[in-house]
């Protein structure tokens, strides 16, 4: 059965301290791994997808790494509007294109 | 581009009543929508998936006939939650998928749905 662990649940950090998230995951045969983010009361919004181990994508201050095992989303010099849940799913190639999502790492950025 | 309307964003309705929830892929068409419901705190659940023109197909615990999915077109299914109880409270939330494997789930805003 798939699965995917994401930690930790929660995350406080001060404006500009860097930090990373971590998505463990077993899946029989990885399509794709995903990042989202989610804000209060509103659906995921896409950042990353991540398909073969040693691919790594970035954006902004977000970087996403992905390994056989794990893929973590590191977080550079964060901002206050950088705070949200962050959620890490994983398409597998037996699923067509349905995402099992992990409970998400709540981040919070103070100034 | 990729923009997945959902609507209502909330609403409230009495016990025994029923509800639908729209999904609309705005600037794509979608081949595939899923339904997904999530409680505070807890991960996305995938309820359905379904295609346009055929019937959905449900996971493992979900009632078919509780939760009534129509696609229709391939820019619009819908979600009715029949005879809601208090327990169906929970945020509903809509993806839509096109036939490219590489082209990621683009997911509508949600719907609270509060039964009283």
């Amino acid at each position: 059965e798939d699965q995917v662990t994401q930690s930790p649940e929660a995350l406080r950090l001060q404006e500009g301290e860097s930090s990373s998230l971590n998505c463990s995951y077993t899946v029989s045969g990885l399509r794709g791994l995903f990042w989202y983010r989610q804000d209060p009361g509103k659906g995921p919004e896409f950042l990353f997808t991540l398909y073969s181990a040693g691919e790594e994508k970035e954006k902004e201050r977000l970087k996403a790494t992905l390994t056989k095992k794990e893929s973590f989303l590191h977080i550079t010099a964060p901002k206050p509007e950088d705070s949200a849940t962050y959620l890490c799913a994983v398409q597998a190639r037996n699923s067509g294109y349905a995402l099992n999502f992990g409970k998400g790492t709540s981040l919070l950025v103070t100034p | 581009g990729a923009v997945v309307s959902q609507h209502p964003s909330w609403v409230i309705c009495k016990s025994g009543t029923s509800v639908k929830i729209e999904c609309r892929s705005l600037d794509f068409q979608a081949t595939t929508m899923f339904w997904y419901r999530q409680f505070p705190k807890q991960s996305l659940m995938l309820m359905a998936t379904s295609n346009e023109g055929s019937k959905a197909t449900y996971e493992q615990g979900v009632e078919k006939d509780k939760f009534l999915i129509n696609h229709a077109s391939l820019t619009l299914s819908t979600l009715t939650v029949t005879s809601a109880h208090p327990e169906d409270s929970s945020f509903y939330i809509c993806s839509a998928s096109t036939t490219d494997y590489n082209s990621p789930l683009h997911f509508g805003n949600g719907t609270r749905l509060t039964v009283t």
